[in-house]
Parts: structure tokens; C-alpha cells; sequence
């Protein structure tokens, strides 16, 4: 079964580095996400990544956040200058097809830690 | 009010019982989706329904797109299948996922 692989499985940063969050979806997928869970609280939406480009962004997905796909196999997170309330667990997932049409698999998940 | 709500917040059985988990939504949805979350946190996809009725094993997951509402089921329960269940709409809009807040299901022995 093809998997989505995050990582690293746990980070720890202290307040203000810059961390880069790192997946690799699956191969023949098209669309890629980050979604992040705070402690208790429920999966959000951070952006959603198509045809090498942001197709859609919540929010939370300010300024201190970037994604990319470098190389065509790796989909990245960067926050800039974390803050406490980054800390998190991320999910990276990605899909064949948008819309309805597909399901969704997703990663196990980077937890992060700001100090 | 949440777009996506989900009930109970917390269910607890004995193995063996018949388990039902409600979803209810507000927007208009391309598809819903089920999810699976155990303790250490990993995300497993259970389904995708865009209308009627999906079965997979002893797991079964219905939508009625007219009244915006979806049920997960799960017969023979077993103390495996303790874990947080999780509902998700695909908006017409677009193809992010708005989550509800889980159902933390504990299945005693």
C-alpha cells in the first residue's frame, strides 16, 4: 500500500528558528496538503499545493509560512520564525484528483514543539 | 456554529455492541469523508462518500445529502477499534477538508 512519509517524526525548536517540515506523497498524486493539529483540538487546513503552485490557503497560512516542491518527489513546510502557539502536530496528505472524486491519504505526522 | 458537528463527543461500549457515530454539516459538500485517528496521532482514511452507502469489513458509513447528515456504523465492536472517529467535508468550493472535533470511542473488553 502506498504511504505518505513525513519527516522527522518530532522536533523540537525554540521560539523564532525557522523549521522545515518535509513529506514525500505519493507518487502518481497530483494535489498535496498540510494540515495541523493543536493539542486537543480539531484538524485545521493550512494550504493546499497543485500544478506547483498554492491553490488554496487558510488563514492561519500567514506570512511565516512557505511551501515548495524542490525537487518533484518532496513537499515542504517551512515556518519562518516559529512562534509557541506553532506548536503542533503537522499532517501532510495528498490526493490523485481534487473535488469529490478521490480520497485522501495521509502522513503520520511531524509533532512540533516550540520552546 | 461549527460547519462540521459531530456526535457524541466521547462514546464508551462493551465488545460486541452496535456503534453509530452522527455527523451533521452545513455546507454544500463534494464529498464527506471518515476518518480514523489512534493515539499516536496517525490519520487513517475509512471512507469517501459523495451519496448512499459504503461497507467496508464490520464498518459501514451512509449519507443523506438532502438533510446533510452522515453516520458511521460499526457492528461486533472490539476493543481494537477504540480510537478517535472523525468526520470531514470536501467543500463544492474546493478540495480542502473542514474537519469535525472526533469521536473518541473506548470499546471495553
Amino acid at each position: 500500500e502506498p504511504e505518505v512519509t513525513q519527516t522527522p517524526s518530532h522536533q523540537v525548536t525554540q521560539m523564532g528558528q525557522e523549521v522545515i517540515l518535509r513529506c514525500v506523497p505519493i507518487s502518481n498524486h497530483l494535489y498535496f496538503y498540510w494540515y495541523r493539529q493543536i493539542l486537543g483540538q480539531k484538524v485545521e487546513f493550512l494550504v493546499s499545493f497543485y500544478n506547483n503552485e498554492i491553490s488554496e490557503k487558510s488563514e492561519i497560512f500567514d506570512d511565516q509560512f512557505s511551501v515548495e516542491r524542490p525537487d518533484g518527489s518532496n513537499f515542504t513546510l517551512k515556518i519562518r520564525s516559529t512562534k509557541l502557539e506553532d506548536s503542533a502536530m503537522y499532517f501532510c496528505a495528498s490526493s490523485q484528483g481534487g473535488a469529490g472524486y478521490y480520497g485522501y491519504t495521509f502522513g503520520s505526522g511531524t509533532r512540533l514543539t516550540v520552546v | 456554529k461549527n460547519e462540521v458537528e459531530q456526535s457524541p463527543q466521547n462514546l464508551t461500549a462493551q465488545e460486541g455492541e452496535f456503534i453509530t457515530i452522527n455527523c451533521s454539516y452545513s455546507v454544500g459538500i463534494s464529498a464527506l469523508h471518515w476518518l480514523q485517528q489512534h493515539p499516536g496521532g496517525g490519520i487513517v482514511s475509512l471512507f469517501m462518500l459523495s451519496s448512499g452507502k459504503k461497507k467496508h469489513g464490520r464498518l459501514i458509513a451512509t449519507i443523506n445529502i438532502q438533510e446533510k447528515h452522515s453516520s458511521l456504523h460499526i457492528t461486533a465492536s472490539h476493543p481494537r477499534d477504540s480510537a478517535v472517529y472523525i468526520c470531514a467535508v470536501e467543500e463544492t468550493s474546493g478540495s480542502r477538508l473542514t474537519f469535525g472535533e472526533g469521536t473518541q470511542l473506548t470499546v471495553n473488553p
